[in-house]
């Protein structure tokens, strides 16, 4: 069964802080992506990754980096988080442009 | 650049009624066009995509959905409601060729009364 797991379902941190959410898949997809959601917003896109070690902006990076060192493994960073990024995050990965995504459960991040 | 639109943030339907929940979608070459489904505190799971073979696509759980290239809809349906059907449903698109990003609507989430 394939499977994307994120490494927290419930994070609560405090302004300022430096969060580091993970997210793993184990179908061996080049893909992968972050995204936030947000009720009446939908789901944006904030970056993604191609490759290892390569990434692309998506619709809204400020305040976001990633980092994607091994082929399984896509990591968001909030380098300094703040309340307005309080929101579902989730992640997801495919196996080619074009196809499916497999999504993780989420991560609800509370930033107080 | 692409875009899609579902209207109607909230639909509520009788259990055993018809579900029909809108999406439109703009796209400059042809799409790729997919239904996912939301249930609560979990991620997101495809329910059917349409890659342009046949217009009509049918998916899990008896949903189905048509694409009309003269309206720019897909429109997901499923003749009867179930109970169970109750959750957010996110109509996506994406464009065919390498590297293309995929834009999801704002959802629409459906209630499903007794």
């Amino acid at each position: 069964d394939v499977k994307v797991t994120q490494s927290s379902r419930y994070l609560v941190k405090r302004t300022g802080e430096k969060v580091f959410l993970e997210c793993v898949q184990d179908m061996d997809h080049e893909n992968m992506f972050w995204y936030r959601q947000d009720p009446g917003l939908g789901l944006r896109l904030i970056y993604f990754s191609y490759d290892v070690k390569m990434k692309e902006k998506g619709d809204i990076p400020e305040g976001y980096s990633v980092s994607r060192e091994k082929k399984e493994r896509f990591s968001l960073i909030l380098e300094s988080a703040s309340t307005n990024q309080t929101s579902m995050y989730l992640c997801a990965s495919t196996a080619g442009w074009g196809n499916e995504q497999f999504f993780g459960p989420g991560t609800r991040l509370t930033v107080l | 650049a692409q875009s899609v639109t579902q209207l109607g943030s909230h639909v509520s339907v009788s259990e055993g009624a018809l579900v029909l929940l809108r999406c439109n979608y703009s796209s400059s070459v042809p799409p790729y066009l997919f239904w996912y489904v939301q249930y609560p505190n979990q991620g997101l799971q495809l329910l059917l995509k349409y890659t342009s073979a046949a217009t009509l696509v049918k998916g899990i759980n008896g949903f189905e959905a048509e694409f009309k290239k003269s309206e720019t809809s897909f429109h997901l349906t499923k003749p009867s409601a179930h109970m169970s059907d109750a959750a957010e449903y996110f109509c996506a698109v994406t464009l065919a060729g390498g590297y293309q990003k995929v834009t999801f609507g704002i959802g629409t989430k459906l209630q499903v009364i007794p």
